[in-house]
C-alpha cells in the first residue's frame, strides 16, 4: 500500500520570504501523480500544483514550485514570495494507477508572519 | 460554474442517531468519492463509486454506507453515529481515465459532523 508522510506538522515564514514543505511517499508503482492541496480556514480543498511521475521537469505554478526526486521518493513544495493568503494547511497527495483514489499525508500548517 | 456541493455544511447529532450526508455535482463526472479528515491523519477514503452500479469500500468503511442515486448524487450514511465519527467529511469527483482532467479530483466544501 502506498503511504505519504509529511514530517513537518507546522511551519512558519515571514511575508515575502521563501518556505519549503516536505513530503515523502512510498510506492512500488512506476506511473503515478503527486499533488499539493491547500486548505485555508474556509475548509475548501484547493489544488495548488501537480506532478506526473514520468515527467523529469519539476512543475511550477506562479510562486509555487516542486522539487520532485523520484528515486528518493520525495516531493517538496516551495512557496516563493510568501503572502498572508498562503497561510493554510497544506496536504501532499499521491494518486497511483488503482481507481484514482488519493492517498494523503498528515498535513502541514503554514503560518505567514507579516 | 460546474460544482460539487455538500449538505449539510455543519451537523451536530447524538450517539446512536442515523445521519445522511449528501453530495451533488454538476461536473458530469462519473467517479465520486467520500473522504474523512481527522487532525494529524489527513484525509482517508471511506467509499468510492465509478458509476451508479459500482460501489467500492475504501480503507475505513466500517460504520458507513453509501448510495449512488444517480450519476450526480452520492450519499454517505452513518447508521448509528458514534463519537469517534466526529470529523470533517469531503465528497470529491473525478473524470474517467483518458479524459483531459482525469488525474485531478474536485472537492466539495466539506461537512463538519459532531457526534455527541
Amino acid at each position: 500500500a502506498q503511504t505519504v508522510t509529511q514530517s513537518q506538522p507546522e511551519m512558519s515564514v515571514q511575508e515575502a520570504e521563501t518556505v519549503t514543505l516536505s513530503c515523502t511517499y512510498d510506492t512500488s508503482e512506476s506511473d503515478y501523480y503527486l499533488f499539493w492541496y491547500k486548505q485555508p480556514p474556509s475548509r475548501q480543498m484547493i489544488l495548488v500544483i501537480r506532478q506526473e511521475a514520468y515527467k523529469q521537469q519539476n512543475a511550477t505554478e506562479n510562486r509555487f514550485s516542486v522539487n520532485f526526486q523520484k528515486a528518493a521518493k520525495s516531493f517538496s513544495l516551495k512557496i516563493s514570495d510568501s503572502q498572508l493568503g498562503d497561510a493554510a494547511m497544506y496536504f501532499c497527495a499521491y494518486r497511483g494507477s488503482s481507481y484514482g483514489k488519493l492517498t494523503f499525508g498528515q498535513g502541514t500548517i503554514l503560518t505567514v508572519h507579516p | 460554474d460546474a460544482d460539487v456541493t455538500q449538505t449539510p455544511r455543519n451537523r451536530i447529532t447524538k450517539t446512536g442517531k442515523r445521519i445522511m450526508l449528501e453530495c451533488s455535482q454538476t461536473k458530469g463526472h462519473d467517479r465520486m468519492y467520500w473522504y474523512r479528515q481527522d487532525p494529524g491523519l489527513g484525509l482517508r477514503l471511506i467509499y468510492y463509486s465509478f458509476d451508479v452500479k459500482d460501489i467500492n469500500k475504501g480503507e475505513i468503511s466500517d460504520g458507513y454506507s453509501v448510495s449512488r442515486q444517480a450519476q450526480a448524487k452520492f450519499s454517505l450514511s452513518l447508521e448509528s453515529a458514534i463519537p469517534n465519527q466526529t470529523a470533517l467529511y469531503f465528497c470529491a469527483t473525478s473524470a474517467p481515465t483518458g479524459t483531459r482532467s482525469y488525474n485531478e479530483q474536485f472537492f466539495g466544501p466539506g461537512t463538519r459532523l459532531t457526534v455527541l
